[in-house]
């Protein structure tokens, strides 16, 4: 089975960084994604990691050790636009994406 | 456009009462799923069909059963519906090779059972 652990919310305020650190504990292990939930909206893919290391992308980045079973989302430069739920799921390579529960992330002013 | 299209997009059902989830995607994506989300629980997998003509449970497929027909339809079925199946359910869809399976999510369906 999977096992996937984040934070359950997170505030930060405009301009900031925010991590969201996600761990996890899984049968065979094939990949770790982000996805972006607005409220009442679908989720939209964010960042896909196989290999350890920093994967870039603009003002998001997303960290993976696979050894310690642990990754990281990092959001910088936070706009309001940025307030969202964050999921991390992962695959053991047979199809199916297991989900955390989300980090609901709270952007102020 | 093409994508993932959900229907409907929010039902209030009778307990008992019987209705199906429609999903059809324009992609020929072979993998298709159904999810549901409930506060606090994240995303979690019913069903799910690697390409036409088969299925698989996932996580929570107990009260649900599915069957695909052809590439494009994923249907969820509700033969007799109950409150705990009152949630937010989300269809989705990938071209199903290993690697990186980005999932393309419809919009949801929110189900709510009284």
């Amino acid at each position: 089975g999977q096992n996937i652990d984040q934070p359950t919310e997170m505030t930060a305020t405009e301009g900031a960084i925010v991590q969201i650190n996600c761990t996890y504990q899984t049968s065979g292990f094939n990949g770790l994604f982000w996805y972006q939930q607005h409220a009442g909206e679908a989720p939209t893919f964010l960042s896909y990691n196989v290999l350890d290391g920093l994967e870039e992308k603009g003002r998001f980045s997303s960290f993976l050790s696979r050894s310690k079973g642990y990754s990281y989302l990092l959001l910088k430069e936070l706009q309001m636009k940025d307030s969202a739920s964050y999921l991390c799921a992962v695959t053991n390579g047979d199809y199916k994406l297991s989900f955390g529960a989300g980090t609901t992330v709270t952007v102020r002013a | 456009i093409a994508g993932i299209t959900q229907a409907p997009t929010s039902q209030i059902l009778a307990a008992g009462r019987r209705m199906t989830l429609r999903c059809t995607q324009d992609m020929r994506h072979n993998a298709m799923y159904w999810y549901r989300q409930d506060l606090g629980l994240g995303l979690r997998l019913i069903h799910y069909s690697n390409t036409a003509g088969t299925t698989g449970k996932g996580e929570v497929p107990d009260g649900y059963s599915v069957s695909r027909a052809n590439t494009d339809d994923f249907p969820l079925p509700l033969a007799s519906a109950v409150p705990s199946q009152t949630s937010v359910y989300f269809c989705a869809s990938t071209t199903g090779f290993s690697g990186a399976n980005v999932l393309t999510f419809g919009a949801g369906s929110r189900l709510t059972v009284l």
